[in-house]
């Protein structure tokens, strides 16, 4: 069965540190990867897409990075966190499920980024 | 910029008694999916409908879609206290390839 991980699932950290969030997906290949972020209350603004290992699309600009070292590997970075890059950051998947591509996204559970 | 419009942005309802939400968009699209989230969670898929289709049935949900209008309904019949949580629609822009643009949701609350 395909699953998804996301780490850490919350972290604290002040201004002008960097930042390294990690998603993995297992039990799929080549699937297309998302980094969304998600302020309180509010919907998800999408991040960045990717179609493959380096195909990376980035959505808004934004002082965020992401990489794609391995087909199941997506990681988001920044060199120098703001204030502004709190929130709460959703990785997704999509692609083939039993043989299907249905267009429907899986989430990870989410990593709270506080940024003081 | 975001691409679907949820109404109403928040919703109280007795548990028994049937929730509706409404989603609006900008650009034609190739289908709409509704999502649910609890709080501090990640999202999960509820239903999709394409743009040929009208309506679609998934146990207690019904999802229509008028494109003349870019819009789009949610019902949750026979509401529960589980199903408090916050529903977003998420739309699939013709030409964007699978890249899904959410609203900003409809929060529910289920009083039971």
């Amino acid at each position: 069965s395909q699953t998804i991980h996301q780490w850490p699932a919350t972290l604290v950290q002040p201004v002008g540190s960097p930042l390294s969030l990690e998603c993995t997906v297992e039990g799929t290949s080549n699937p297309n990867l998302y980094w969304y972020r998600q302020a309180a209350g509010r919907g998800l603004q999408l991040l960045f897409y990717s179609i493959g290992i380096d195909q990376i699309s980035s959505e808004v600009p934004q002082n965020l990075s992401a990489s794609r070292p391995q087909d199941r590997q997506f990681i988001l970075s920044s060199k120098k966190l703001l204030l502004s890059d709190s929130g709460f950051y959703l990785c997704a998947w999509s692609g083939l499920l039993q043989g299907l591509n249905t267009g429907e996204l899986f989430f990870g559970e989410g990593s709270r980024l506080t940024v003081l | 910029s975001q691409q679907g419009e949820e109404d109403p942005q928040a919703l109280s309802i007795q548990e028994g008694e049937n929730a509706t939400m409404n989603c609006s968009y900008k650009t034609s699209i190739n289908n709409l999916q509704w999502y649910r989230q609890n709080s501090g969670r990640g999202l999960v898929h509820l239903i999709l409908i394409r743009s040929n289709e009208r309506e679609k049935h998934s146990g207690r949900l019904r999802v229509t879609l008028d494109t003349s209008k870019k819009s789009s309904s949610l019902l949750i019949t026979a509401s529960r206290a589980a199903d408090t949580a916050s529903y977003f629609c998420a739309t699939d822009a013709i030409g964007n390839t699978g890249k899904l643009i959410f609203g900003q949701g409809t929060t529910l609350q289920v009083k039971p």
